[in-house]
């Protein structure tokens, strides 16, 4: 079965430094992955996606993410993180060929600080 | 463009009571999904909908029952509310044609049983 994993619940950083929220995840055959982002009491937002191609895939609001085969991993990156950036981020990774069904990981907060 | 709309944002109810949980889109989407946000679990697929007519199950299905009549409507009905249900409920759409597209997502129910 496929599925994504969130290691940490909360990331706090400083304003202006880099960031990273991690994502691994477990899929049989090639993995199509996904970043959201949700905002207080929003809905989630798209942010990036990989399917194939080039391992460094940029997305939205200046945000990017790192595709690692070997090490099953999908790290979502910001050179410079905003205070505006703080909200919860998701993973997710879609549920095997053919369908569009997502399986979510569990998100992480991100608290960027001034 | 209005995208996704869920209604209503807020809804308490009392245990055994039934309600429908409305979701529409005007994106001509083939595929609409129900999940529902649990802190700590991210987010778990209730029932999901691959064109008219045509409805599944997800994770997490048992006390929700859905129906598609249209392309633009999927509404969540809830036959007997029970306190387990409060959650937050986010109805979601992609288009399913040729290519990976991302989903879209509504604001969300905020659902109390009590």
């Amino acid at each position: 079965a496929q599925s994504v994993a969130q290691p940490e619940d909360q990331v706090n950083v400083a304003e202006g430094n880099p960031l990273t929220v991690k994502c691994t995840y477990s899929v049989s055959g090639n993995p199509y992955l996904f970043w959201y982002v949700q905002y207080p009491n929003r809905g989630l937002q798209f942010l990036l996606k990989y399917i194939t191609g080039d391992n460094l895939v940029k997305g939205s609001y200046g945000f990017e993410a790192e595709f690692n085969k070997s090490q099953t991993s999908f790290h979502l990156k910001k050179p410079s993180a905003l205070v505006s950036d703080s909200a919860l981020y998701f993973c997710a990774v879609r549920d095997g060929r053919g369908t569009d069904k997502l399986i979510f990981g569990t998100g992480t907060r991100l608290q960027v600080f001034p | 463009n209005a995208g996704v709309t869920q209604t209503p944002k807020f809804q308490v109810l009392k245990t055994g009571q039934s309600m429908t949980l409305q979701c529409a889109q005007d994106m001509n989407h083939e595929y609409m999904s129900w999940y529902r946000q649990d802190p700590g679990m991210g987010l778990r697929l209730i029932h999901y909908s691959v064109g008219a007519g045509i409805t599944d199950q997800g994770e997490v299905p048992n006390g929700y029952n859905v129906s598609r009549s249209t392309t633009e409507d999927f509404p969540l009905r809830l036959l007997s509310a029970a306190p387990s249900q409060t959650s937050v409920y986010f109805c979601a759409s992609s288009y399913s044609g040729r290519g990976l597209r991302e989903a879209f997502f509504g604001q969300g129910t905020r659902l109390t049983v009590v």
